[in-house]
């Protein structure tokens, strides 16, 4: 079936550095796929969308690379800052109703 | 604008009772989604609606569980008879229209339901 899920529970990085968090999907379909942060008693807040036909598509501070062959995406932060600690989820949409959501990979910023 | 509203923020049950979690979606958005988030996992479809119309309830349990979005008025997610198993935060989020790239779900702050 569908499925959705992430190499590494957490992730610490320093402080200006830069972030890369990883994703692995199951199944070949092509469709898009989401990148959400998720602050703590907040609900998930979109950062970057990139469709299957894409391999790259940037934002501010934020890069979304999506590898068809390997069925892995992945999320690069730039520079990171205190604020982007968060858990960040990768989501994927199957045809145009809903998507389906990974487990999430906590991001802490060390000073 | 205000964003997606969802209340109550917190809601305490006991087994057996009922649970009714409210959601006004964004001004000018017609669909609204469900999710369910256990602590420390992803969000799980639950359903989907639009006004007066359930287009997919896939990801709700067959029983005790019911959603609606009538003409005026929140979309409410009813559970009834919660069980413990049911404590967990529930989102929803609102789309103009169908989510395909460029409609991105926008999500409320979720309400955090605990049953003692």
């Amino acid at each position: 079936g569908e499925s959705v899920g992430l190499h590494l529970p957490t992730l610490s990085v320093q402080e200006g550095d830069n972030s890369i968090i990883n994703c692995a999907y199951s199944n070949s379909a092509s469709d898009y796929f989401i990148w959400y942060k998720q602050e703590s008693g907040k609900g998930p807040q979109f950062i970057i969308d990139i469709r299957s036909n894409m391999d790259k598509r940037q934002g501010q501070r934020v890069t979304v690379l999506l590898n068809k062959t390997v069925k892995h995406l992945s999320l690069q932060i730039a520079a990171t800052q205190p604020g982007d600690s968060a858990v960040y989820f990768c989501a994927r949409g199957f045809g145009n109703e809903k998507l389906t959501f990974g487990t999430g990979t906590r991001l802490t910023i060390i000073p | 604008n205000a964003g997606v509203m969802q209340n109550p923020r917190h809601l305490v049950r006991r087994r057996g009772q009922e649970a009714r979690l409210r959601c006004s979606p964004m001004k000018g958005h017609s669909h609204v989604y469900w999710y369910r988030q256990l602590p420390e996992e992803g969000l799980k479809f639950m359903v989907y609606l639009q006004k007066e119309n359930i287009i997919d309830e896939s990801g709700m349990p067959k029983e005790r569980f019911s959603a609606e979005f009538p003409k005026e008025g929140p979309s409410i997610l009813r559970i009834q008879q919660v069980v413990r198993g049911d404590s967990a935060a529930y989102f929803c989020a609102s789309s103009p229209g169908v989510v395909a790239t460029n409609e991105k779900l926008f999500f409320g702050s979720g309400t955090q339901l605990s049953v003692l």
